[in-house]
């Protein structure tokens, strides 16, 4: 069945490095990719989103690629901050069921000043 | 602005209580769920509804049953608590606007069940 993949937390960056967090998937057709946030104490919301191959969702200076070849959507920023801490969770579209997400595992990163 | 409330932040209970968790959207969404995360599990899918009264089960609905008389309203009902019960429980909405539908969180309930 369809699954999602992350890389593992957590990841400890200092201020202003480059983040990557890697996520693939594996799916039938062609589903819609998500990535989420989780700040602490809160619940989740949107990072940002691509609906097809090759779309670039961005949001707040993230950016993520869906990349059908690699079946890849791995989430970069190029400067992190300290209110970037937060866990972050990489999800696909279920193609059984569209109400439904499948998620990933979630990684947590942390920034230190 | 989309709002999804959900009863208390916080939660202790005995075991064997019956113990409802309330949700509430107004976006007027179609579509809500429930889900529990726990450390190293992510996210997991107990109950979702797509319409009022309607339910389908999800990955992991042992122990659970929800209701949902409202749209705006599902409910979380554990009949029987027990300590492996004991979690942070996520409330979900969406709308289906073309392909999947972004869902919108509420701040989460964390129970702890003695």
């Amino acid at each position: 069945g369809d699954s999602v993949t992350q890389m593992e937390g957590p990841v400890t960056l200092s201020e202003e490095a480059f983040l990557t967090i890697n996520c693939t998937y594996t799916a039938t057709g062609y589903p819609s990719l998500f990535w989420y946030v989780q700040y602490p104490g809160e619940g989740l919301q949107l990072l940002l989103k691509a609906t097809k191959a090759d779309d670039k969702g961005s949001n707040k200076g993230f950016e993520a690629t869906y990349r059908k070849e690699t079946t890849s959507f791995h989430l970069e920023k190029g400067s992190v901050q300290v209110s970037d801490s937060a866990v972050y969770f990489c999800a696909l579209g279920d193609a059984g069921n569209n109400r439904k997400l499948i998620w990933g595992l979630g990684t947590s990163l942390a920034v230190n000043p | 602005d989309v709002k999804v409330t959900q009863s208390s932040r916080y939660l202790v209970k005995r075991t064997g209580e019956k113990v409802f968790l309330e949700c509430v959207q107004d976006m007027d969404h179609e579509n809500m769920f429930w889900y529990r995360q726990d450390p190293g599990l992510g996210l997991r899918l107990i109950y979702f509804s797509y319409d009022v009264k309607m339910k389908e089960k999800g990955d992991i609905p042992e122990g659970y049953s929800v209701s949902r008389e409202k749209k705006e309203r599902f409910s979380l009902i554990l009949e029987s608590a027990s300590t492996n019960q004991t979690s942070m429980y996520l409330c979900a909405s969406s709308y289906p606007v073309g392909g999947t539908d972004t869902q919108y969180f509420g701040p989460g309930t964390r129970l702890t069940v003695l």
